[in-house]
């Protein structure tokens, strides 16, 4: 099976200025979460989607948005973007059916840079 | 809340040395725990699950309940095991699509 695909994979952008930034799940995976992981902060969860609904949230500001649609592939956009948005954002996908352990299978991840 | 700490942001061995990467977590219920792997220049991959209890690349990991540990361990290193190392948690339940990661430990592995 392709792996978890992520477009695109480097943005640069205005501080002001919103983004979008997709992931394509593995074939079959419903469940997809979003990561940001900087130098400071490491990895941090964002939000997860399963079956087009998000169903858990981390500790972001509402800047921070997503959407699944019927097909799995996931969108997370950023609003009014800040220098401290500046990170490399990952997706995962799972399979979590029934047997599935919950393990998560991670995209190359979209290097964003805010000036 | 669910917190995973790994102590050790940097550990160096030679080759041919036994190596453990320390993984404590603290969780009020039955937690699911991974380590995940990064080499150079490569995406982040799973390497272990603690319910499968497998070894992968001569990795092994046990969990204790106990002492909310979770530590990976190797016999004999070698120099393809430098990579970054993160430990995971998943609460389970209706937050299993959330992952909490630890700090990573960047590990050395000397020729």
């Amino acid at each position: 099976k392709a792996g978890v695909t992520q477009t695109p994979r480097y943005l640069i952008k205005t501080r002001g200025q919103q983004v979008t930034l997709s992931c394509s799940p593995i074939s079959g995976h419903r469940s997809v979460s979003w990561y940001q992981q900087t130098p400071g902060q490491g990895l941090q969860f964002l939000f997860e989607y399963f079956s087009e609904t998000q169903r858990n949230k981390g500790n972001f500001p509402g800047r921070f948005s997503g959407r699944q649609f019927s097909n799995s592939r996931s969108e997370m956009n950023v609003s009014t973007l800040e220098l401290g948005d500046s990170a490399l954002y990952l997706c995962a996908s799972s399979p979590l059916g029934v047997g599935s352990s919950y393990e998560q299978y991670f995209g190359p991840g979209t290097r964003l840079t805010v000036t | 809340a669910q917190r995973v700490t790994q102590p050790e942001k940097l550990l160096s061995v030679f080759k041919g040395a036994p190596v453990e990467l320390k993984c404590n977590y603290s969780y009020s219920g039955s937690p699911e725990l991974f380590w995940y792997v990064q080499y150079s220049r490569q995406r982040l991959q799973l390497l272990l699950r603690h319910i499968s209890r497998e070894s992968i690349k001569g990795f092994t990991a046990d969990l204790n309940k106990g002492e909310t540990s979770f530590h990976l361990k190797k016999p004999f290193a070698q120099e393809e095991d430098s990579a970054m190392y993160y430990c995971a948690l998943s609460g389970g339940g209706t937050s299993y699509g959330k992952l909490t990661f630890g700090q990573g430990t960047i590990l050395t592995v000397h020729p």
